[in-house]
């Protein structure tokens, strides 16, 4: 099994409805992240959690929403989809021992907004 | 902005030749990675640099940081087809910010 597994691997869905893209480890890192990557826009971090209690804002959260339901698991949620969500989705975990450490990347989730 | 810049955006060679890519940033850095990322899959960490360092290898793979010139440059020696990917740089300490990229092919 994967250490960092995204479900689902491919979603197409229709404008204005809510989605929910999940991730979880089996690393035990405390660090989780969530990135879109669009075509020529490299990777931008949408939010990330340091631990179950921590929850922050990155670079482009509007319009997103997180939940880390345990150490293992954290989701991403799109409240009401548009077609500029339409990217891919990469969740990814870092140790916070006396680093620093490189991410470990899930597969990515292809989100389609149509 | 953190995000460093790659450069070249793209970069063809043949196989067996040496590919080097540059990344450049704007900001005072503790660390920087560089990443591969083969077609539409996940990136994989290559080599993470401190700030204190100026050079590690990692097999093919050289990297050298120049923080007075706020540089980093990823050199991959002997290059094989397998590389062909797209490999970032990313800066900083405990969440990072990515660069938007070098694509390189090598031929066969």
């Amino acid at each position: 099994d994967a250490d960092v597994t995204q479900t689902p691997r491919n979603r197409i869905t229709k404008t204005g409805k809510r989605i929910m893209l999940e991730c979880s480890q089996t690393k035990g890192h405390d660090r989780m992240y969530w990135y879109r990557q669009d075509p020529g826009l490299g990777l931008r971090l949408i939010y990330y959690s340091f631990d179950v209690k921590d929850i922050n804002k990155g670079e482009i959260s509007d319009g997103y929403s997180v939940s880390r339901q345990a150490q293992a698991k954290f989701s991403l949620s799109l409240e009401s989809a548009i077609p500029n969500q339409t990217a891919l989705y990469f969740c990814a975990t870092s140790d916070s021992g006396t680093g620093p450490y490189g991410y470990t990347f899930g597969s990515g989730t292809r989100l389609t907004v149509v | 902005s953190q995000q460093g810049e790659e450069d070249p955006q793209a970069l063809s060679i043949q196989e067996g030749e040496n590919a080097t890519m540059n990344c450049s940033y704007k900001t005072s850095i503790n660390n920087l990675q560089w990443y591969r990322q083969n077609s539409g899959r996940g990136l994989v960490h290559l080599i993470l640099i401190r700030s204190n360092e100026r050079e590690k290898h990692s097999g093919r793979l050289r990297v050298t940081l120049d923080t007075s010139k706020k540089s980093s440059s990823l050199l991959i020696t002997a290059s094989r087809a397998a590389d062909t990917a797209s490999y970032f740089c990313a800066i900083g300490t405990y969440k990072y910010i990515f660069g938007t990229g070098t694509r390189l092919k090598v031929l066969a």
